[in-house]
This record gives structure tokens, sequence and C-alpha cells, in this order.
């Protein structure tokens, strides 16, 4: 069974760092891009950026680039989303998801973490 | 960056009713990286749809998508309760991939 299990809620400071994490199982890791989503609260969905862990091949939206790393461990099958300064407007859910690779010419997030709620107030 | 448009922002329907959704893209998009995803209160969204048309695994056969280049469609043949909730469309054609602002699906 495909599962991808998001680290536990947090609550910052602003200027704080945090990294979340997203473990996946029950698949081959390295063949799947996994990507980070944030949704403000009461808001829709933003694609933040993706990450294939097979070779480490990143992608960053342009809103995104500059205010977040993404990264994986490919011997622990997990992704991250890092800041290294939190700002308030940072408060939101963000989940990873499984994107299937290239070569099967199609896309989507077929599997979803539960969400990491990040809470940044002073 | 690929901006995604959808309409209307809320549909109220009664159960039964036959819902539409419009997604426009503002440039023309491979159906195989158009997809459409669910998400009801407090959970995190569900894939519906795939390469515009196809369903994922275990979507009831009630959900269809269909469109081509810069414009897709989610129809809900007969609303069931537990279809109310927000839709969104996603392309992923190029990176970054971009979501629409969502439909609010709501029980009239």
């Amino acid at each position: 069974e495909v599962q991808l299990v998001q680290s536990g809620a947090e609550v910052k400071k602003p200027g704080e760092s945090l990294k979340i994490s997203c473990k996946g199982s029950g698949y081959s890791f390295t063949s799947y891009w996994i990507g980070w989503v944030r949704q403000m609260p009461g808001k829709g969905l933003e694609w933040m950026g993706i990450i294939y862990p097979g070779d480490s091949d990143t992608r960053y939206s342009p809103s995104f680039q500059g205010q977040v790393t993404i990264s994986a461990d490919k011997s622990i099958s997990t992704a991250y989303l890092q800041w290294s300064s939190l700002k308030a407007s940072d408060t939101a859910m963000y989940y990873c998801a499984r994107r299937p690779p290239l070569e099967l010419e199609r896309g989507g997030f077929d599997y979803w973490g539960q969400g990491t709620l990040v809470t940044v107030s002073s | 960056e690929i901006v995604m448009t959808q309409s209307p922002a809320t549909l109220s329907l009664s159960p039964g009713e036959r819902a539409t959704l419009s997604c426009r893209a503002s440039q023309s998009v491979s159906s195989s990286y158009l997809s459409w995803y669910q998400q009801k209160p407090g959970q995190a969204p569900r894939l519906l749809i795939y390469g515009a048309s196809t369903r994922a695994t275990g979507i009831p056969a009630r959900f269809s998508g269909s469109g081509s280049g810069t414009d897709f469609t989610l129809t809900i043949s007969s609303l069931q309760p537990e279809d109310f909730a927000v839709y969104y469309c996603q392309q992923d054609y190029n990176f970054p991939g971009t979501f629409g602002q969502g439909t609010k699906l709501e029980i009239k």
C-alpha cells in the first residue's frame, strides 16, 4: 500500500527555522516525484515545488523560489521542506504528494500525505 | 507559468442533479497532464481524474472528465450527498505545475 506520512504539526516564532518531512512507503521512492503543496487557511491549493529523489532534480514555483528548500534523502525514503526564517505568512497546511515519473507521460498527484500544519506566531 | 481559471467559483445544486465544472488554461496544455481533485473540509485532496479523462482508482463512474487544449470540464452525472466539496483542476505539463482557484460545489 502506497503511503506518504508527514511529520506532525509545528508552532514556531517568526525568524525561526523549520524542516518538515514526508516519508514514502509501499513503492519505489526513487522512481516518483514528490511535490509540496501549500494551503493557507480558507484558501486554495498552491504548487510549491517538486523533487525527483532518484537524482535530486528539483523545480520550484517562482512564487516559492528562494523562500523554501526542497530536499530528499533516498536512503530513508523521505522528502523535506524547509525554511530558514519563517514569517507569519507561512502559516498554512503543507501537503506532500506523489507524482508519476516523466516517462509515464502523465501527471497529477496520485497519493497525498495527511498534511502538516505550520503555525507561525509571536 | 500557466494560469488555470476555474468557473464558476461556487455552484449550488441539489442531489441527483448534474454538475458541470470548467477549467481554462492560459495556454495549451497536453491532456495527459490535466488532473482534477476533490477536497472535503479537514481532508487532503484526492485525485479524481488524470489525463483529462481517466478516473483514478476507486473513483465512481458518475465522475467524468473531458476537454483538450485550453478548455477542460469535470462532470458529475448525478450528485450524491458526499460529492459536495471543493474541486480543483491542475496542470503539470510544464513545471511549475499550477492549480485552479477551485470550485465549491454546495447543496442548494
